[in-house]
């Protein structure tokens, strides 16, 4: 079974520039997640999809970020215009579906290492 | 959100060695789930242990959800083993919260 496929998996830019990221869930996965990990720390939640529904953007800072699942399978983040803190790797992950239990078990793609500069 | 608190932050092993991480939570959680983030970055899933024990090769892992803790239990480390090791857990319908993970170095 294929995992979590992310692209590209590097990505260097200049402050202001735009970015997008993509991402392909495990066939099947109703639920997709995008995190940001600054170096150092745990990934933390950006936004969660249901299907094609967003399930939780709360921690998505909104003014530069943005994400969209339009036919419910893969998904692209997008940052414009991209800060120096920034600076991070992006991870995708997906579960089977909202439902308790190992259904909400999530996996986690390879991850973008972006670079703000 | 829950605080998830991890410990040690570091570890450093001789090969052959065994050793114990532990992972608090600030709160009840309904999933809980360890991984390894390998020197490339990528998370692997270790464990989905909201309770009770699991083994899996030299792997094993308990949580005690009553008191808001679990821990997982490497033995005969080998190099390979090296990398952050991060404990997940979400309550209710809330988001997954990572700990801020223990960096392990295994050296031969």
């Amino acid at each position: 079974e294929a995992g979590v496929a992310q692209s590209p998996r590097y990505k260097i830019i200049e402050k202001r520039q735009s970015v997008a990221f993509w991402c392909n869930p495990i066939s099947g996965h109703a639920t997709l997640y995008w995190y940001q990990q600054i170096l150092g720390q745990g990934p933390k939640l950006l936004i969660q999809f249901q299907n094609n529904g967003v399930v939780d953007d709360s921690q998505l800072p909104k003014d530069r970020f943005s994400a969209e699942r339009l036919k419910g399978v893969d998904s692209t983040l997008k940052i414009q215009p991209a800060k120096l803190e920034d600076s991070a790797v992006y991870l995708c992950a997906s579960s089977l579906d909202l439902r308790g239990g190992v259904y909400n078990e999530q996996f986690f793609g390879p991850g973008t290492r972006l670079t703000v500069l | 959100g829950i605080q998830v608190e991890q410990s040690p932050p570091d570890l450093i092993l001789q090969e052959g060695a065994n050793s114990t991480l532990r992972c608090n939570f600030s709160d009840s959680v309904n999933n809980l789930q360890w991984f390894h983030q390998n020197p490339w970055g990528q998370l692997i899933n270790l464990f989905y242990i909201p309770s009770g024990t699991k083994q899996n090769g030299r792997l094993s892992a308990t949580t005690v959800a009553t008191e808001r803790y679990s821990l997982l239990y490497i033995s005969s480390s080998q190099t390979t083993d090296s990398g952050v090791y991060f404990c997940a857990g979400k309550t209710g319908a809330n988001n997954l919260f990572f700990g801020t993970g223990t960096r392990l170095t295994v050296i031969p």
